[in-house]
């Protein structure tokens, strides 16, 4: 299966580290988006890339967020300052956008953070 | 602003049954609408979306989605309900041709599915 893969599915860390994840798109993908969810919620819009350009941040993603898509493949989210309210499922996802075409986002198993 | 409401946090439906899971949007233009179904400690997977023409979408899993343009609804369906269906489901949305390229998700509707 050649999905969209995150690294690690889990991370527990002390509040005040700096944690880094990683998503690997589908291959064929040129659109990576990073999403949190917490427990009884949807999905919350972080950022979204096209190829290496960050195209789109939510006002969610404070000082500490920074995610990068370096060759346009895949990504890393990193957040630096670890706070107990960062604790959450950070879920990746990416689609294929061609001329007006563009696909369904296909989601990764995402990455739980615990911040103690 | 976008938004989706999905006003019911769980719907409970007897095997065989048919069963519908609501989600009403807002966007400023047309829509572009989406389900989701999620298992536990899983990532969402995409189950059918709607962007134009008939306004009954048919999906994975037997699954089918109506869009009412008049009631900006655009509710999740099956006409006879598996055990195995039991999971959380989320509308999103996105408006077609709009400045965001962000889907909003609904908060989720458990539906758990009795034998």
């Amino acid at each position: 299966d050649t999905g969209v893969s995150q690294d690690p599915r889990h991370k527990i860390t002390k509040r005040g580290q700096n944690v880094t994840f990683r998503c690997d798109p589908i291959s064929e993908h040129n659109r990576l988006y990073w999403y949190r969810q917490t427990l009884g919620q949807g999905p919350e819009f972080l950022t979204y890339f096209q190829n290496e350009a960050q195209l789109e941040k939510s006002r969610l993603l404070s000082d500490r967020f920074s995610a990068e898509r370096p060759k346009g493949s895949f990504s890393t989210l990193e957040i630096q300052r670890t706070e107990q309210g960062d604790s959450a499922m950070y879920l990746c996802a990416s689609s294929l956008r061609t001329g007006s075409y563009n696909s369904p986002l296909h989601f990764g198993n995402g990455t739980r953070l615990t911040v103690t | 602003a976008q938004s989706v409401a999905q006003p019911e946090d769980q719907v409970n439906v007897a095997e065989g049954n048919p069963l519908t899971v609501k989600c009403t949007y807002s966007v400023s233009g047309n829509p572009y609408l989406f389900w989701y179904v999620q298992y536990p400690n899983r990532g969402l997977q995409f189950l059918l979306k709607y962007i134009t023409g008939d306004n009954l979408v048919k999906g994975s899993y037997g699954f089918e989605a109506e869009f009412n343009k008049s009631q900006t609804s655009f509710h999740l369906k099956k006409p006879s309900a598996l055990v195995s269906d039991s999971a959380l489901y989320f509308c999103a949305v996105r408006e077609y041709g709009g400045a965001t390229n962000k889907l909003i998700f609904g908060t989720g509707t458990l539906l758990a599915v009795q034998p």
